[in-house]
């Protein structure tokens, strides 16, 4: 049963580029949890989806960032135009039942660098 | 003010040491967790607690709801538990600490 899938696991983009970042969760999994760690910070929550639904953005930039977790296929972190501040670790981690309470399983991470 | 804040930030322990590191957190919660992150690698859950104690090889968590406070407890430390612990709470969303960062020396 193989964990959480991050791809890809480096992400080199230039300032106004966009970035992609997917993440499979656990089989059986419909929980997923978007995670940013900036360099010197702790983590940081983002957004919470399940399949098709968006249940909690309340970590989410106002801008430039979207999430989607489509009925079928990996969940999808987007960030349009990207600056340097966005350089971080993002993580996804899934679930198998509701709620941030449940226990989640992390992915490994896309390390995300603007020049 | 962070909702969970961790200490002590950095550790350096010999092997074989007893190691403790605490974690208090502000906010009601449902669940706290303890992860490991290693130097450039993916982040391992290694307890999920409500209540009580949790005890899983060498490692040994305890959460006191009362006190709002927990420990990871780590017995005959080794060189391969170098890594960076993270406290984590989660009711309505899931806060972070700032992580211990723990190196055990041969």
């Amino acid at each position: 049963n193989a964990g959480v899938m991050q791809n890809p696991r480096h992400l080199v983009r230039r300032r106004g580029q966009e970035a992609r970042l997917r993440c499979s969760p656990m089989k059986g999994h419909s929980h997923v949890y978007w995670y940013r760690q900036l360099p010197e910070e702790g983590l940081k929550f983002m957004v919470y989806l399940q399949k098709e639904n968006i249940i909690d953005e309340s970590g989410m930039p106002k801008e430039r960032f979207s999430a989607e977790f489509p009925k079928e296929g990996p969940s999808i972190l987007r960030i349009q135009q990207v600056v340097r501040g966005d350089s971080a670790a993002y993580f996804c981690a899934s679930s198998m039942l509701a709620g941030h309470y449940n226990e989640q399983f992390f992915g490994p991470g896309t390390r995300l660098t603007v020049l | 003010k962070n909702e969970v804040e961790q200490s002590p930030q950095n550790l350096t322990a010999q092997e074989g040491e007893f190691i403790t590191i605490n974690c208090s957190y502000s906010v009601g919660i449902s669940a706290l967790h303890w992860l490991q992150q290693h130097p450039g690698g993916g982040i391992v859950s290694l307890f999920m607690l409500s209540s009580g104690k949790k005890k899983h090889g060498r490692l040994i968590a305890t959460i006191n709801i009362q006190e709002k406070h927990s420990s990871l407890h780590i017995t005959a430390s080794h060189p391969r538990d170098s890594a960076v612990y993270i406290c984590a709470v989660s009711g309505n969303q899931f806060y972070f600490g700032t992580g211990t960062s723990l190196t055990v020396i041969p």
